[in-house]
């Protein structure tokens, strides 16, 4: 079942710097490509998303990059921020349900 | 709105017996996923339902597991017997409408086998 695959598993980052995660998925169906943000003790959260017909959505201090050839995509988080510090899981859909990524934790340092 | 509601968000119990983990969706809401969360697996996806017919069970590790959707507002995932192996955290979420929409994610339940 693991079709998405995300990187890396853990990432510690600087306040100010920027976060980037990585995914990469296999079925060439997929066609929904969401960020999920999940907090300890909750459940995951959406973040942003995408469709294959762009190759870039921005909001906020939140960036998704879309390589459809490479079938891969990635999280860029701009001026991370203690606040920010949680596991972030990628996922994808191809009109079924939500497959998701191990999740990476994301450790933003003060 | 509530959001998904899930209960208990505890629950610790012996090795062989039977557990029952419950799921209120968002009013309006029509798919119903129920997910696992571990360390070593991620987020897994066990089944999921549409208009309380379940869609896709192959997620489902094995026949101790079980879920229903009884109405449109409701779903349980029960174990039975229960070993050690199945301890994580289990979530229920839910969409409106069909592909490509937001999943609403309850807070989890922690189940503990020992």
């Amino acid at each position: 079942q693991q079709q998405v695959k995300q990187s890396p598993q853990s990432l510690i980052v600087q306040k100010g710097g920027i976060s980037i995660i990585n995914c990469a998925y296999e079925n060439t169906a997929f066609d929904y490509f969401p960020w999920y943000q999940q907090f300890p003790g909750k459940g995951p959260a959406l973040l942003i998303a995408i469709r294959p017909d762009v190759s870039e959505k921005k909001e906020g201090r939140f960036t998704i990059s879309f390589n459809k050839s490479a079938k891969q995509f990635s999280l860029h988080i701009m001026d991370s921020q203690p606040g920010d510090s949680a596991t972030y899981f990628c996922a994808a859909e191809a009109g079924t349900a939500l497959i998701f990524g191990k999740g990476t934790t994301l450790s933003v340092s003060s | 709105d509530a959001g998904v509601i899930q209960s208990p968000r505890h629950e610790v119990t012996e090795m062989g017996q039977e557990v029952t983990l419950r799921c209120k969706l968002i009013s309006g809401h029509n798919s119903l996923f129920w997910y696992r969360q571990t360390m070593m697996r991620g987020l897994e996806l066990l089944i999921y339902f549409n208009n309380n017919v379940p869609i896709d069970d192959s997620g489902m590790p094995e026949d101790r597991f079980s879920a229903k959707m009884p109405n449109a507002s409701f779903s349980t995932l029960k174990i039975q017997p229960s070993e050690p192996r199945d301890s994580a955290v289990y979530f229920c979420a839910s969409t409106k409408g069909s592909q490509g929409t937001e999943a609403f994610f309850g807070q989890g339940t922690r189940l503990t086998v020992v």
